[in-house]
């Protein structure tokens, strides 16, 4: 297996623009996780998926951020409108299940200006 | 808020031990103690985990104590590969939601 694959790698956007991030998780993990990474705050869980399902959107940081999981093969992190403050690394996890390790991928860099 | 404490930063020599400390005082019976690590400006890298016994894989070693309110990950022959930003998470056994936090880690530096 591939790993956890995330697309684009990198993404520069102007603010108020929608930014769309991917992440394929690792075949048969049931278990999907949207984290957020910054030098002030560090690494942030936004939201967890089981099964497809959201579990957990509690670290959603307001209105402008969803995520979606329509199959298990493809998750979906959505900004819009995007602003500066925004602009971190996003990492995608994928588990098998609880109490076993987490797979992150490489992350997706995000600068909005 | 993270339920554990660790030093900010370590150093060690190429080819010793490195151990890093993790202090969860407040932990419960039913979570677990992780660790991952993070190489610079990748994902993080899951090590070990434990409950209550010690572990060991390939990777490092995890040492738990009795009452299970600090642990110590052992990395037995550290390389300069090993420099790295490392977590130790508490987790319950049974989900993991905004339990799984990543507080600030310890910056290891393996020096030559």
């Amino acid at each position: 297996d591939a790993g956890v694959i995330q697309s684009p790698r990198h993404e520069v956007t102007e603010m108020g623009q929608e930014v769309t991030l991917r992440c394929k998780p690792i075949s048969g993990h049931d278990y999907l996780f949207w984290y957020r990474q910054t030098m002030m705050r560090g690494l942030e869980l936004l939201i967890y998926f089981n099964n497809n399902v959201p579990i957990d959107d509690s670290g959603m940081p307001e209105d402008r951020f969803s995520a979606k999981m329509p199959n298990a093969s493809f998750s979906t992190l959505k900004i819009q409108p995007s602003e500066p403050r925004d602009s971190a690394v996003y990492f995608c996890a994928s588990s098998p299940q609880v109490n076993t390790e987490a797979f992150f991928g490489q992350g997706t860099r995000l600068t909005v200006v | 808020d993270a339920k554990t404490t660790q030093p900010p930063s370590m150093d060690c020599a190429e080819g010793r031990a490195a151990n890093l400390p993790c202090n969860h005082s407040t932990i419960s019976g039913n979570e677990y103690v992780y660790w991952y690590r993070q190489i610079h400006s990748q994902g993080p890298q899951y090590i070990i985990h434990g409950l209550k016994n010690n572990e060991t894989n390939e990777m490092a070693s995890l040492i738990i104590t009795e009452d299970r309110k600090s642990s110590t990950l052992i990395l037995p022959h550290a390389t300069l590969r090993d420099t790295a930003v490392y977590y130790c998470i508490v987790s319950p056994t049974d989900n993991y939601g905004q339990n799984f936090v990543f507080g600030p880690g310890t910056r290891l530096s393996v020096l030559p």
